[in-house]
Formats: C-alpha cells, structure tokens, sequence
C-alpha cells in the first residue's frame, strides 16, 4: 500500500471540530482512503472511507482533495470519547484477500473537556 | 454497528494449557483475519480466511491454530500456551470489493499466559 504522513500528535476541546490531516501523495489511481482509529485497550474502529467524492457518515465527515494527494477527517463536535489515536490509510485496488490492515504512527488526538 | 464478538474478554491461564478463543460474526462476511497486538505497538496478522474450509497464515509466525466450517464462526487454538503468547488477540471480518473493503473488528481478547 502506498504510504500515508500524518501528525504524530493533535489536541482539541470538547463540542470544537476537529480537522485531523493525511498526506498520500503517492496515491494512485485506485486507492480508496480509509480512516481507523483505535480506543486505549481496544480494537481498531472503522471511522470511514472513500475514493474521490467527499463522504458523510454518522461518525464523521471526509474530505478529499481534488487531486487526491491529501486527505482530512472532520470530526464535527469533538466528544471526549474521540480521544484515540487515528490512522489513515490507502487500500489498494485488487489486493488479495489475505490483504492484512497495516498502520502507520497516526494521530493521537487529545480532546480537553 | 459491527456484529462481531469475541469471547473471552479476557483470560488468564498457566503454561502448557490448550485454550480456544471464539469469533463470531453475524454480517455474513465471508473474509475473516485474526490479528495479535501488544500495547502501543502495530497489528499483526497471524491468520485469515477467504471462506469456508479455507485458512491461510499471516505475516507473523504463530504457533495458534485457525479453522473455517462455518462462514460466522473462526476460532483460534493453542495447544499449549506460554507466557510469549501474552497478548491482545483481535478478530475481523470484511466484505465488499477489492479497495473499499472495509474490516470491522472485534472487541479483542486479552490472554495473560503466567
């Protein structure tokens, strides 16, 4: 999979939103951007994912840049319970299905109350 | 919300016992994987499933045991467990084509073998 650069680190205060950035320039064609994070002491969680348009779900919002090099996952009321680190990664078209989930550093977000 | 569940939550056990930890899904996936994880540190694959009766090894050298025969259902076995098995055990299962396929996890079992 092709690599993802996120910030080591973010902090926000609670009901703010949240911007958390991705970087793929690297990117080809075919790959969709995932999002993920992961809770302390618990396993990861599918946040959302698209390939070109902009995404809504009920968790979050994504918005991908026109030429698909960057990427950013908006969390619009930032709730204390978002405090997990977040990766974003690219998910290769025609990957087998033995395909394993790999993740960077990501982004450990900090949410203040 | 996913459907998928893992028993035990957590499990404490001495060396040389066999122990089974359960996976079941209830999306009618037809991928399942079983990832180990220390704290803070990566995921590792250490086995997945295409479908029924069909099991691979992941990238991490595991002595644990999976099996495939039904599509919801995928246990994993050690027969003799040591404390190097000391770890949290994640199950996932997905569906959908190639890129968008999206993997949804499991609550994770945390084994402590004394």
């Amino acid at each position: 999979d092709a690599k993802t650069t996120q910030p080591n680190s973010m902090e926000s205060n609670e009901e703010e939103p949240v911007h958390l950035p991705c970087n793929h320039s690297t990117i080809s064609g075919t790959d969709y951007i995932h999002w993920y994070r992961q809770l302390p002491s618990q396993g990861p969680e599918y946040v959302i994912h698209g390939l070109t348009s902009n995404v809504n779900n009920r968790m979050a919002s994504l918005a991908i840049a026109e030429d698909r090099k960057s990427s950013t996952l908006i969390l619009h009321r930032a709730t204390l319970r978002d405090a997990a680190v977040y990766y974003c990664i690219l998910r290769a078209w025609g990957e087998t299905s033995g395909s394993r989930l790999t993740f960077g550093e990501g982004t450990q977000l900090t949410v203040n109350p | 919300e996913a459907d998928i569940y893992q028993t035990p939550r957590y499990l404490v056990i001495g060396t040389g016992k066999k122990i089974t930890l359960e996976c079941s899904q209830t999306m009618g996936h037809d991928k399942m994987y079983w990832y180990q994880q220390d704290p803070g540190m990566e995921l590792h694959l250490i086995h997945y499933s295409y479908g029924v009766n069909s099991t691979e090894k992941g990238d991490l050298s595991s002595e644990s045991t999976v099996s495939r025969i039904r599509t919801e259902h995928f246990p994993l076995t050690l027969e003799s467990a040591r404390p190097s098995h000391t770890s949290q055990y994640l199950c996932a299962s997905s569906d959908g084509t190639s890129g968008s396929r999206v993997q949804f996890f499991g609550p994770g079992t945390r084994l402590t073998v004394l």
